[in-house]
């Protein structure tokens, strides 16, 4: 079974700086998908980025981008120049490549951000 | 596109009623996923429908949980004999079924069993 680790439960960042969060999985599959999704306090989950496996080529959205080390099943996220609305749960997630992106994805236990103004 | 909706926002009930909560999905999306997210925790699939077909269900769904999608449009997941473990965020999802397409999701249902 594939599983997916985030061992920060909270991170705290100041507004305008850098900041990493951290992602490990586990498959035997190799054709899959990663995602970082994000969920405010009391407010829907939404898409942040999204990294296919066979791609080796490092996923950007704007001030976001992941690191995604294939060989060591890492997939870190990395939010440039922090803002206030980026204070929210972060999960990592991953799913089947095989069904594609419409698969159920199992998803990480998530990080808490809070960024200080 | 006006997003997934879910209903009700919250419920309360006491230990041993049966609920049920509804989902709509994005009009366009024909599958539709179910999961369940415990305080502290990330969201656990539960189920998933393509069209009004049932595909897969976790082990998590046991005998009191069944979920329906009739015509392949809105989808009711119905708790019978609600238990205190209960108690958790019910969160839907659609797709499309292009697979480069991610999963939208709404803003689920809280269950509290008093």
């Amino acid at each position: 079974a594939q599983t997916v680790t985030q061992s920060q439960p909270e991170m705290s960042v100041q507004e305008a700086e850098t900041v990493t969060l951290s992602c490990t999985y586990d498959t035997s599959e190799s054709d899959y998908y990663l995602f970082w999704y994000k969920q405010p306090p009391s407010r829907q989950m939404i898409l942040v980025i999204r990294q296919e496996a066979y791609k080796q080529q490092n996923a950007t959205e704007n001030r976001f981008s992941v690191n995604f080390q294939k060989a060591a099943k890492s997939f870190s996220l990395k939010i440039s120049d922090s803002q206030l609305g980026d204070a929210a749960m972060y999960f990592c997630a991953y799913s089947h490549g095989l069904t594609g992106a419409n698969s159920k994805l199992t998803f990480g236990k998530g990080i808490t951000l809070s960024v200080r103004p | 596109d006006t997003g997934v909706s879910q209903n009700p926002r919250h419920k309360i009930t006491k230990r041993g009623q049966n609920v049920t909560f509804r989902c709509d999905p994005i009009s366009e999306h024909n599958r539709l996923y179910w999961y369940r997210q415990t305080l502290g925790q990330g969201p656990e699939f539960l189920t998933y429908f393509q069209n009004e077909a049932q595909l897969e269900k976790s082990r998590l769904l046991s005998d009191r949980f069944s979920a329906e999608r009739p015509k392949g449009s809105f989808s009711t997941l119905e708790i019978q004999r609600t238990e205190q473990g209960d108690s958790a965020m019910y969160l839907c999802a659609s797709s499309s079924r292009w697979q480069d397409q991610p999963q939208h999701f709404g803003d689920g249902t809280r269950l509290s069993i008093l």
